[in-house]
């Protein structure tokens, strides 16, 4: 089972600033978070993972609360491209666990 | 460089005929996974392969469902005798190792869909 937990869909108007949220309560100090998102016919696309410290890149910014056991992705100015299924996963890459186990995800909807 | 690769994009099958899925991982890749996707479901992982090898196969359906990874040639996901229980989005990723020491993503294909009727 998913070791996350996401709400089913949100909805965010072009050209603003999206805050996704995600629940991990059991994370373990060695999981890292991932965020991936689907775009409709397509595969899963990496969009960002961290750890423990924020993280930015070119699509979005990832805030880890400090006690980890929520994270936020943060898409800056979301756009119409950025409609897709948002999936924030747990991966322990030391024990040897190298499958993703997706969740249900967030669908996100932009408005124009 | 050439992403992940997957053939055909769309496939429909009688039930009871044979499925092949193909996946060509990305260039110096050597590690190969098959997620199945149903609608409105996430993903779900049937099994990770590397060269020749079978790592982990827990997700896969013990029956009608096999998996190879040749020392030459792409990935193939076989279905054999499909039902309509089968159709679902399949999709392949590869990394260019496990991840079990180092950070690593998966890159996903843009998926097969099955229909089976």
């Amino acid at each position: 089972d998913a070791k996350t937990t996401q709400p089913n869909s949100m909805e965010s108007n072009e050209e603003e600033p999206v805050h996704l949220p995600c629940n991990h309560s059991t994370i373990s100090g060695t999981d890292y978070i991932h965020w991936y998102r689907q775009l409709p016919s397509q595969g899963p696309e990496y969009v960002i993972h961290g750890l423990t410290s924020n993280v930015n890149n070119r699509m979005a910014s990832l805030a880890i609360a400090e006690d980890r056991k929520s994270s936020t992705l943060i898409l800056h100015r979301a756009t119409l491209r950025d409609a897709a299924v948002y999936y924030c996963i747990l991966r322990d890459i030391t024990s040897g666990t190298y499958k993703y186990i997706f969740g249900t995800g967030t669908r996100l909807k932009v408005l124009a | 460089n050439a992403g992940v690769m997957q053939n055909p994009r769309h496939l429909v099958r009688r039930r009871g005929q044979e499925a092949r899925l193909r996946c060509s991982p990305m260039k110096g890749h050597s590690h190969v996974y098959w997620y199945r996707q149903l609608p409105e479901e996430g993903l779900k992982f049937m099994v990770y392969l590397q060269k020749e090898n079978i790592i982990d196969e827990s997700g896969m359906p013990k029956e009608r469902f096999s998996a190879e990874f040749p020392k030459e040639g792409p990935s193939i996901l076989r279905i054999q005798q499909v039902v309509r229980g089968d159709s679902a989005a399949y999709f392949c990723a590869s990394s260019p190792n496990s991840g079990i020491s180092s950070y690593n993503e998966q890159f996903f294909g843009p998926g097969t869909r099955l229909t089976v009727l």
